[in-house]
């Protein structure tokens, strides 16, 4: 199976401060990657898809970049709302395994 | 709207087995296969299987095989999960995600609200 390996598993930031967790395929996924937002005691929310994807709805702030095994999620101006821990996944065929979560403190 | 509606809370004792529902409405049943995530604090999200609402077709994660079925009633749109010999590791919360089958760059864009499973003697 594809392992996904997230770093760094947690951070700490400042308001303002541009944010980036990485995530790495240990085989290729092509572009079928997903970052997810997940708040305390919350249903997780679709970030971005297709590994540079905004989903509707989603702040301009959050993007999405990378293809192949190494990908990034970037949040250009920290705001204290993203505090949460974030997950990639990638996706399609095989299992549709997460990586292990980054948890963004505030 | 589109909504994903989980069964409730259970209370499992070790060995036991628990199914959790996940009633869907406002789409096409068919059109979107259904996934089960499970959380647990401190271990993240865990992907367990899928099932396509058309066909029944299941995939399961290597972890879970022959330990979990996934199956779903299209006369009510409505996916269930069963976890069988479950310990007090299975305690978590279950999450039912939906990803459009049509569409293969799809990820999960509606999920159901979680259902807790607690595993104690």
């Amino acid at each position: 199976d594809i392992q996904m390996t997230q770093s760094p598993s947690y951070l700490s930031a400042s308001v303002g401060d541009r944010v980036t967790i990485t995530c790495r395929a240990s085989q290729g996924t092509g572009n079928s990657l997903a970052w997810y937002q997940q708040k305390p005691g919350k249903v997780p929310q679709l970030l971005i898809y297709a590994a540079s994807t905004l989903q509707p709805g989603v702040p301009s702030r959050f993007s999405g970049s990378g293809s192949g095994t190494d990908f990034t999620l970037t949040i250009s101006s920290l705001q204290p709302e993203d505090a949460a821990s974030y997950y990639c996944q990638r996706y399609g065929r095989g299992p549709w395994t997460f990586g292990q979560g980054t948890k963004v403190e505030i | 709207q589109v909504q994903l509606v989980q069964s409730g809370a259970e209370i499992k004792k070790p060995g036991a087995s628990v199914k959790v529902s996940c009633k869907t409405s406002g789409y096409t049943f068919i059109d979107y296969h259904i996934h089960w995530v499970r959380w647990a604090p401190g271990q993240g999200l865990e992907w367990m299987g899928w099932i396509s609402s058309n066909k029944g077709d299941t995939n399961y994660a290597q972890k879970y095989q022959g330990r979990v079925t996934i199956t779903r009633d299209t006369s009510i749109n409505t996916v269930y999960m069963e976890l069988r010999s479950l310990t007090s590791d299975d305690t978590a919360v279950f999450f039912c995600a939906r990803d459009d089958s049509r569409d293969p760059l799809n990820a999960y864009d509606f999920w159901g609200q979680g259902t807790v499973v607690t595993v104690s003697s």
